[in-house]
């Protein structure tokens, strides 16, 4: 079965820190995998993907993740986090369960605080 | 990015009544849109796909006579919650990609929808 794991609920970071965020995943094909960001009441914000190629990605805001093929992560970080930067982070994978829909599979999701 | 525009942001109905949600997509053409609900502070939990010109595929659990989503043209799919129920008061939100599966999703604002 395909899955995403997010094992951290919540993140503490102080300002000007660098962050992570982790996610590891499960897939029965090449893995198709994103990181999406919430803000209160908002819908979701796309930050980065990873479908293929160099295994450092980097995207919006200052964000990157790394993909880990071995480990099976794709872990979010940032050199230096900001305040606004807290929020609700999610990361999804491809399900490949579901046809050529490209319906994604979503972590729990991880709630970022940035304290000033 | 594309541009997914959900109408409207909140809404509150008496328990019975019936509440239409729009998610259209602004500056693209959507073959397939999906439909989530989220409770606080929790993930994603995909509802159905809905399709243009074609039934939507419920997730296992969703009742298809209660929550009605119609795909009637490649930029609208509406989410009809029938004989709404304080239990159906929930954030739902809705995605749909550009271009093949393997290319992110875009996300409207999502609708807080609240029956009394």
């Amino acid at each position: 079965a395909q899955s995403v794991a997010q094992p951290e609920d919540q993140v503490n970071v102080a300002e000007g820190n660098p962050l992570t965020v982790k996610c590891t995943y499960s897939v029965s094909g090449n893995p198709y995998l994103f990181w999406y960001v919430q803000y209160p009441n908002r819908g979701l914000q796309f930050l980065l993907k990873y479908i293929t190629g160099d295994n450092l990605v980097k995207g919006s805001y200052g964000f990157e993740a790394e993909f880990n093929k071995s480990q099976t992560s794709f872990h979010l970080k940032k050199p230096s986090a900001l305040v606004s930067d807290s929020a609700l982070y999610f990361c999804a994978v491809r399900d490949y369960g579901s046809g050529n829909t490209g319906k994604l599979i979503f972590g729990q999701g991880t709630t970022l605080q940035v304290k000033p | 990015g594309a541009v997914v525009s959900q109408h409207p942001s909140r809404v509150i109905c008496k328990s019975g009544t019936s509440v239409k949600i729009e998610c259209r997509s602004l500056d693209f053409q959507a073959t397939t849109m999906f439909w989530y609900r989220q409770f606080p502070k929790q993930s994603l939990m995909l509802m159905a796909t809905s399709n243009e010109g074609s039934k939507a595929t419920y997730e296992q659990g969703v009742e298809k006579d209660k929550f009605l989503i119609n795909h009637a043209s490649l930029t609208l799919s509406t989410l009809t919650v029938t004989s709404a129920h304080p239990e159906d008061s929930s954030f739902y939100i809705c995605s749909a990609r550009v271009g093949a599966s393997h290319t992110e999703a875009f996300f409207g604002q999502g609708t807080r929808l609240t029956v009394v």
